[in-house]
């Protein structure tokens, strides 16, 4: 069966500083992948996607980034957090129609 | 564009008894899908139900029914017995085109359900 695994589960960093969240999926090949955003009681904002190694596609300009190294690896990444950058990053894997989502990444900017 | 709507930002209901979660959409792809997930406090997104929009008939999963009614654009989420479990925010989201070679999923900005015993 698939699984899909996102680290760190938490994290806490300052304004400036540099950003590195890892999404991995176990059980299948060529996965469709994506970056999601949560800001603290609202809905989900759709930041990256991606079809295959080495194509983004980015849904909002921000100082985020994103980049898929390998198949079934999706990083999201910022040169310097800003405190807007706060709130819950989920990773999801999509086959067809259905999209499957990671344990999350609470990420607080102080 | 696509566009989710949940109008109700909270709902409480009482153990055993069903709960209707509204969403509308709007959209100008005439071919898309519809999906319920679940968020209890712990984060992750569970899916629940799924309805395609050429789907004749109403999608059910268990104590889950979603109430299609593709002329109005509604998506409703029907909750049966509800279950202090089921205690959690729930987010309507909507899929585009389907060949396009990737799906991506725009959400509305969920119903908060607290189910009372």
């Amino acid at each position: 069966s698939q699984t899909i695994h996102q680290w760190p589960a938490t994290l806490v960093q300052p304004v400036g500083s540099p950003l590195s969240l890892e999404c991995t999926v176990e059980g299948t090949s060529n996965p469709n992948l994506y970056w999601y955003r949560q800001a603290a009681g609202r809905g989900l904002q759709l930041l990256f996607y991606s079809v295959g190694i080495g194509q983004i596609s980015s849904e909002v300009p921000q100082n985020l980034s994103a980049s898929r190294p390998q198949d079934r690896q999706f990083i999201l990444s910022s040169k310097k957090l800003l405190l807007s950058d706060s709130g819950f990053y989920l990773c999801a894997w999509a086959k067809r129609e259905w999209q499957y989502f990671g344990p999350g990444t609470r990420l607080t900017v102080l | 564009a696509q566009k989710i709507t949940q109008t109700q930002p909270g709902m409480f209901v009482q153990e055993k008894e069903a709960v209707t979660l509204d969403c509308t959409y709007d959209t100008s792809d005439p071919s898309y899908g519809l999906f319920w997930y679940k968020q209890p406090s712990s984060g992750e997104m569970i899916f629940l139900i799924y309805q395609g929009s050429y789907d004749q008939q109403n999608a059910t999963e268990g104590r889950y029914s979603l109430n299609f009614q593709k002329a109005r654009k509604s998506a409703n989420l029907v909750i049966s017995a509800s279950q202090l479990g089921d205690s959690a925010m729930y987010f309507c989201a909507m899929r585009g085109l389907p060949n396009s070679g990737y799906s991506t999923l725009t959400f509305g900005k969920g119903t908060m359900l607290l189910v009372s015993p």
